[in-house]
């Protein structure tokens, strides 16, 4: 079994709409991160959070809220999406070293018409 | 503002030659830097990391070296194979606090 999972894994919706993407680890880790990847521009930080109590805004966070349930789970909302926030969506975990390396999940391919 | 800079064009090479990537940083002081690999429609996954204070890192055919003068970290992979074909993204993080920034990548196509 994956170590990180995503659902949904595609997704299409509408401008407007209210979208959640749900992201679940079996790593133990407390740190989690969701990123969105734009051909040319790689990976950016939205959210990221250092434990359950400990929730921070990354580079492009306007537009999307998050929510860590557990240590395991950590959730990103599309309050009312729009069409740029089309991308690719990974959720991301690492242990508590400054340097330790980040394990991602598979990915979710949202589109937003 | 802090930037990274990675090749965006493909990199073409023939296999079993030696493929060289390039990542260079500017407005930045990285404690630390990695580099991850990542598949069409996959998640990227760890290689390697290197410290400000390490010259040469290596794991079996690769190798990632980092010049803090230069604002440079260069990772190489020898003896290529079809099957190392894929994008590879560097990645800088600072000290005492782990998030890290990533490139945008760079395609290696190893050609057999």
């Amino acid at each position: 079994d994956a170590d990180v999972t995503q659902t949904p894994r595609n997704r299409i919706t509408k401008t407007g709409k209210r979208i959640m993407l749900e992201c679940s680890q079996t790593k133990g880790h407390d740190r989690m991160y969701w990123y969105r990847q734009d051909p040319g521009l790689g990976l950016r930080l939205i959210y990221y959070s250092f434990d359950v109590k400990d929730i921070n805004k990354g580079e492009i966070s306007d537009g999307y809220s998050v929510s860590r349930q557990a240590q395991a789970k950590f959730s990103l909302s599309l309050e009312s999406a729009i069409p740029n926030q089309t991308a690719l969506y990974f959720c991301a975990t690492s242990g508590r070293g400054p340097s330790d390396e980040q394990f991602f999940g598979p990915g979710t391919r949202l589109t937003v018409l | 503002s802090q930037k990274i800079e990675q090749n965006s064009e493909a990199l073409n090479i023939q296999e079993g030659k030696t493929a060289t990537l390039t990542c260079n940083y500017t407005n930045y002081s990285p404690a630390y830097l990695q580099w991850y690999r990542q598949d069409p429609g996959r998640g990227p996954v760890f290689l390697l990391l290197i410290r400000e204070n390490e010259k040469e890192k290596r794991k079996e055919r690769l190798k990632v070296t980092f010049d803090t003068t230069l604002k440079q970290s260069l990772f190489h992979i020898t003896a290529s194979q079809p099957a190392d074909s894929a994008t590879y993204l560097c990645a800088l993080g600072s000290g005492g606090y782990q998030k890290v920034t990533f490139g945008t990548g760079t395609k290696l196509q190893v050609i057999p």
